[in-house]
């Protein structure tokens, strides 16, 4: 089976400094992982995506994520936090058949000005 | 391009009373899902859609809950009778199909019906 585990239910940075967003996952395939955000009472948007190519990943607005392997890691990174990045966070995993999306439990980003 | 459209955005119900949500996917994608988001979780696969036939309904409570989508277009969820604990956003998403290319594939999430059960 397959699962994600965000490491941090909260994370709370000041403006212009680095995030990081903890997400590891559990697999018995080589997995397609995904970012995405939801910012409050708006849909779900995918930051960026992991699908077996490059395993530094580039997204939107900034963020980067790293596939690891070795330490079934797939954090999400941004250098520079800005506050329109607070929202809710969610890694997923989709499953090896079917095309279902496996959400983490969410990381809430707070950004402090 | 449409996106994938939801109606009614909120709904109030008291406890044993039936509702029911509507999603129209965007157009040309065969598969469709119906996701519960659960206040402060990450939301959760109820059903999944290939054209008009159902591809796993593992998580969905059937006592309780039925969805369809007659025409392998649009789709109605509905929940009878209602539980306090069916408060959640409730999503819909749909993409082309389940393989192949991540373009393909990729899941387009609608902007949910927020239901509150009193």
């Amino acid at each position: 089976a397959q699962s994600v585990t965000q490491l941090d239910s909260h994370v709370s940075v000041s403006e212009g400094t680095p995030v990081l967003l903890r997400c590891n996952y559990s697999s018995s395939y080589s997995p397609s992982l995904f970012w995405y955000v939801q910012h409050p009472n708006k849909g779900l948007q995918l930051l960026l995506k992991y699908t077996s190519a490059a395993t530094l990943v580039k997204g939107i607005n900034g963020f980067e994520a790293e596939f690891k392997k070795s330490e079934t890691s797939f954090h999400l990174t941004k250098p520079s936090a800005h506050m329109s990045d607070a929202a809710e966070y969610f890694c997923v995993v989709r499953s090896e058949t079917g095309n279902q999306f496996y959400f983490g439990t969410g990381t809430s980003l707070t950004v402090i000005p | 391009e449409a996106g994938v459209a939801q109606s009614p955005r909120y709904k109030i119900i008291e406890k044993r009373q039936s509702v029911a949500f509507w999603c129209n996917p965007i157009s040309g994608h065969a598969t469709l899902y119906w996701y519960q988001q659960i206040l402060g979780q990450g939301p959760k696969l109820l059903i999944q859609f290939q054209n008009n036939g159902v591809v796993d309904d593992s998580q969905l409570p059937k006592d309780r809950f039925s969805a369809e989508r007659l025409k392998g277009v649009d789709s109605t969820l509905k929940i009878q009778p209602a539980k306090l604990e069916d408060s959640a956003v409730y999503l819909c998403a749909s993409s082309f199909g389940t393989s192949g290319s991540f373009g393909y594939y990729e899941q387009y999430f609608g902007p949910g019906t927020r239901l509150t059960v009193t």
